[in-house]
Parts: C-alpha cells; sequence; structure tokens
C-alpha cells in the first residue's frame, strides 16, 4: 500500500464538469507534487509546492487550478477540461524539495482522468 | 529534447535473460535515481546513485553510475516475471525540478 493516498482512483469527466483530485499523505513531508502521465510516456511534473506555497508551476493551462490547504494536502481543481487532458495524475510527496538532496519522491497510485 | 534518453525504449525478453537498461543525459547530476512503475500504480524508488562510478546492489538489480555523473544503467541478472513494468531513471534539475527519463518497459515472458 502506497503511503500517498489519492482520490477518486477513476474519474470521467464532460468539458463543461467542474472536478477536484485529492492528494494526501501523513509522513510528514513538506513537499508535494503534481505530475501529468499519458500512456506509456514518463511521468511530466506540472507543480511543486514547499511548505505549502507554490514553487514551480511548469507553465500549466489555467484550466488546472492548484491548492495545498495544509501541510498534508494537495488538491488539483479541474474546469473545463479538454479530451487531450485525459491521462494518470500522479500525486507524490518528497521530505523537502529536491534541492541538491537526494530525497525520494513518495507516489500515490494515481486517478485515472477520462474527458469526454 | 530529453534531458535523460532511456534506451531502449522497449525491450521483451524471456525468464532467465539477463538484461542492461541505460539512462543517458549531456548534463551532470548531482544524483541520480531509479524508479518501476507497474501497470496501474505510481513509480516505487528502486535506488539512488550519488558517487560518480558507485555501483549500488538490489537482490538481481546492479545500478552503476557514470564517473562522470552523466549517465546510469541498470542490470537485471536472470530476470523473472515479477520484473514486468515501466523503469524510469530520474534526476534533479534547476535546483527544484524533477525531471525522469523517457522510460523502458520490459516484459518478462514466463
Amino acid at each position: 500500500d502506497t503511503e500517498v493516498t489519492q482520490t477518486p482512483k477513476h474519474l470521467v469527466m464532460g468539458m463543461t464538469n467542474k472536478k477536484s483530485l485529492k492528494c494526501e499523505q501523513h509522513m510528514g513531508h513538506r513537499a508535494m507534487y503534481w505530475y501529468k502521465q499519458k500512456a506509456k510516456k514518463p511521468p511530466e511534473l506540472m507543480f511543486v509546492y514547499s511548505y505549502e506555497k507554490l514553487s514551480i508551476n511548469e507553465s500549466v493551462p489555467s484550466r488546472f487550478s492548484p491548492e495545498c490547504p495544509n501541510s498534508s494536502l494537495l488538491n488539483l481543481h479541474l474546469h473545463a477540461l479538454q479530451p487531450e487532458d485525459s491521462a494518470l495524475y500522479l500525486c507524490a510527496s518528497s521530505q523537502d524539495v529536491p534541492g541538491n538532496s537526494n530525497q525520494p519522491q513518495h507516489f500515490g497510485d494515481g486517478t485515472r482522468l477520462s474527458i469526454l | 529534447t530529453q534531458l535523460l534518453e532511456q534506451s531502449p525504449q522497449f525491450l521483451s525478453i524471456q525468464e532467465g535473460e539477463n538484461l542492461t537498461v541505460y539512462c543517458n543525459s549531456s548534463s551532470v547530476f548531482s544524483s541520480l535515481q531509479w524508479y518501476r512503475q507497474e501497470p496501474g500504480e505510481g513509480p516505487v524508488l528502486l535506488v539512488t546513485v550519488v558517487t560518480g562510478g558507485e555501483v549500488k546492489k538490489l537482490k538481481r538489480l546492479t545500478f552503476q553510475f557514470g564517473d562522470a555523473r552523466k549517465d546510469s544503467s541498470l542490470h537485471i541478472t536472470a530476470a523473472q516475471p515479477g520484473d514486468t513494468g515501466l523503469y524510469l531513471c530520474a534526476a534533479v534539475y534547476n535546483f527544484n525540478k524533477f525531471y525522469f527519463g523517457s522510460g523502458t518497459k520490459l516484459n518478462v515472458k514466463p
């Protein structure tokens, strides 16, 4: 079982819907991440939160809106998504931001998102 | 252009065979990590290599970091069906950004 919990596991939504993906960790990690993974491709970094503040946005379209309510929770709010946004969305956490340290990232099992 | 290029992209072998996966870059990294991702799950860390020339072993898996810290390899001895998955090398760049390699999809047939 992973120590990073993501809900829901699967989500099907229309292009006009608003939904949210949730991620939770209780390891005391201060850095949390959202990744997008298309089939047969590696995960691509979307957002990084460090100490509950957004530190990196990899030029992600505004239809994806991250939120970090506290150090254990990370949300990804979705609105007006496009069919090409269908993918596996992975959440991860680490003790601190990578920097020059060798901290591993702990991943959840992802939310499989399908946009109709 | 991929920061980290892995080869081969796909590998399908019989149980008991040996294999090597490569991760190459033109950049120098302070450390490099290897992950394995199984279908329906997130990536799981296998190892972190830090020192140039370092070799680490994890049961039948042997990881090596290049002397110049630009490349790494993963060698699996006597592969088993349980080794099937997507193997990803990963490194930190621009201080805070964690970047995955292009991935190697391994299928070990019984």
